[in-house]
């Protein structure tokens, strides 16, 4: 059975700060991996889709990489800021239908 | 694209009333899942529908939640009778085919008295 872990459960990090979420997953066979954040009472929001073959994907400041056979991504936000303050949810797709498997999330605070 | 549209926002009401949640997805978009997050679970898959057929329905608590997406641009969730247990964040969220990324809504709170 998959399961999806993410490390650190809390994050407080000054302004300015470049930081690195961790994400493991413990099936290395899977399709896609996707990174969310979602803001308190909100939905969450797509970050960032790293498909099977490929080892990264970046988008602004956000960089996510993926190592399947460790069975670990990575995001990386460079020069954090307050507004990035939120809970950061990574999932992982097992196969090409529906099957979306999320771990528990980071949940950051970029102090002022 | 106005993203994922969900509806009512906000709900609250009585045990043993009849709740019906609303979403449209993304236009074209030919698959939809709808999500139940609370803090104790996290987020669970009640239903999963491809090209508007309900493909998996194995997350759905009880005969009390059913499920219908009549068209490619609605889908509904109704629970009848709704129980304070069934208080949580009902999320609805789409995708196009197989690869695409998953978008959600911005959810619907729903609170049973």
């Amino acid at each position: 059975k998959q399961e999806v872990t993410q490390i650190p459960a809390a994050l407080s990090v000054p302004e300015g700060e470049n930081l690195v979420l961790n994400c493991s997953f413990t099936d290395s066979a899977i399709y896609n991996l996707q990174w969310f954040r979602q803001d308190p009472g909100k939905g969450l929001t797509s970050l960032l889709l790293i498909q099977s073959s490929q080892r990264e994907q970046t988008s602004g400041r956000l960089n996510a990489s993926l190592d399947k056979s460790s069975g670990r991504s990575t995001l990386y936000i460079a020069a954090s800021q307050p507004g990035d303050s939120a809970t950061y949810l990574c999932a992982v797709w097992m196969d090409s239908s529906y099957k979306l498997i999320f771990g528990s999330g980071t949940r950051l605070l970029v102090r002022p | 694209d106005a993203g994922v549209i969900q509806s009512p926002r906000h709900e609250v009401t009585e045990m043993g009333q009849e709740v019906t949640l609303r979403c449209k997805p993304i236009s074209g978009h030919n698959s939809l899942f709808w999500y139940r997050q609370t803090m104790m679970r996290g987020l669970e898959l009640l239903i999963y529908f491809n090209n508007n057929v309900p493909i998996d329905d194995s997350g759905m608590p009880e005969d009390r939640f059913s499920a219908k997406m009549p068209n490619a641009s609605f889908s509904t969730l109704k629970i009848q009778p709704s129980e304070p247990r069934d208080s949580a964040v009902y999320f609805c969220a789409s995708r196009w085919g197989g690869t695409g990324e998953l978008f959600f809504g911005e959810g619907s709170r729903l609170t049973v008295l």
